[in-house]
């Protein structure tokens, strides 16, 4: 079934910008949507198709997708950015949804 | 604001079955798809299986596909996961999650979560 690959981890010093790729084939034909997940908590979603922000995220969230790599950019970063995030995808050949390994972003 | 709230884990033996429950509330849970997804300690997250708004289309991971079914009550707005022959490796916290939009047999994204339910399988 088809694969997404996170990096398992990114640092970033607080008000630089984070970027966190998801790799899979041909991933640009497909919609790519991100969670945040803080220790101990459920996970939020962040981005959603590729782009768009649910109401109440921050305009610093944003996301791009093309070719075979979609990326989470995180700009401005905080100390409350610190979190696991989660790519994900709808796969019609399997109907399966799938996500990837999550990454570890670390503010310094 | 959407609420989902998972019951009905605990640890159970191996090989035995376990009934997960999501009481839905604050939206009009007929209308939507519903999934199960669940994470291992330490680890990230798994997708178990998926139910569309009106219990017709359900899809299941491979892991899980012959042991696990999920089921709806749209009169009760409540989600289940009946997970039988429970191995080990099904220990996790399972999370029940919502799908965006209404009255389609499709799914796309999760777009709300529920706090999760600790299912511990030992012996």
């Amino acid at each position: 079934s088809y694969v997404l690959t996170q990096p398992p981890s990114v640092s970033v010093a607080p008000g630089k910008t984070a970027r966190i790729t998801c790799g899979g084939n041909n991933i640009g034909s497909k919609s790519v949507h991100w969670y945040q997940q803080k220790p101990g908590q459920a996970p939020v979603l962040v981005v959603y198709y590729d782009t768009d922000r649910p109401s109440g995220i921050p305009e610093r969230f944003s996301g791009s997708n093309s070719g075979n790599t979609a990326t989470l950019t995180i700009s401005r970063v905080e100390a409350g950015d610190e979190a696991d995030y989660y790519c994900q995808v709808w796969d019609s050949i399997s109907d399966h949804v799938v996500f990837g390994g999550g990454t570890k972003l670390t503010v310094l | 604001q959407v609420q989902l709230v998972e019951s009905g884990g605990g640890v159970v033996q191996p090989g035995r079955s376990l009934r997960l429950s999501c009481a839905a509330s604050k939206f009009t849970f007929s209308r939507y798809g519903m999934h199960w997804v669940r994470q291992a300690p330490g680890k990230g997250l798994e997708w178990v299986a998926f139910i569309s708004y009106d219990g017709i289309k359900k899809y299941y991971a491979d892991s899980v596909k012959g042991r696990f079914t999920i089921s709806r009550d749209n009169l009760k707005n409540t989600l289940y996961l009946q997970m039988n022959s429970l191995r080990a490796e099904d220990t996790a916290l399972y999370y029940c999650a919502k799908d965006p939009f209404q009255g389609v047999v499709m799914t796309t994204f999760l777009d709300y979560w529920g706090q999760g339910n600790l299912v511990t399988v030992s012996s």
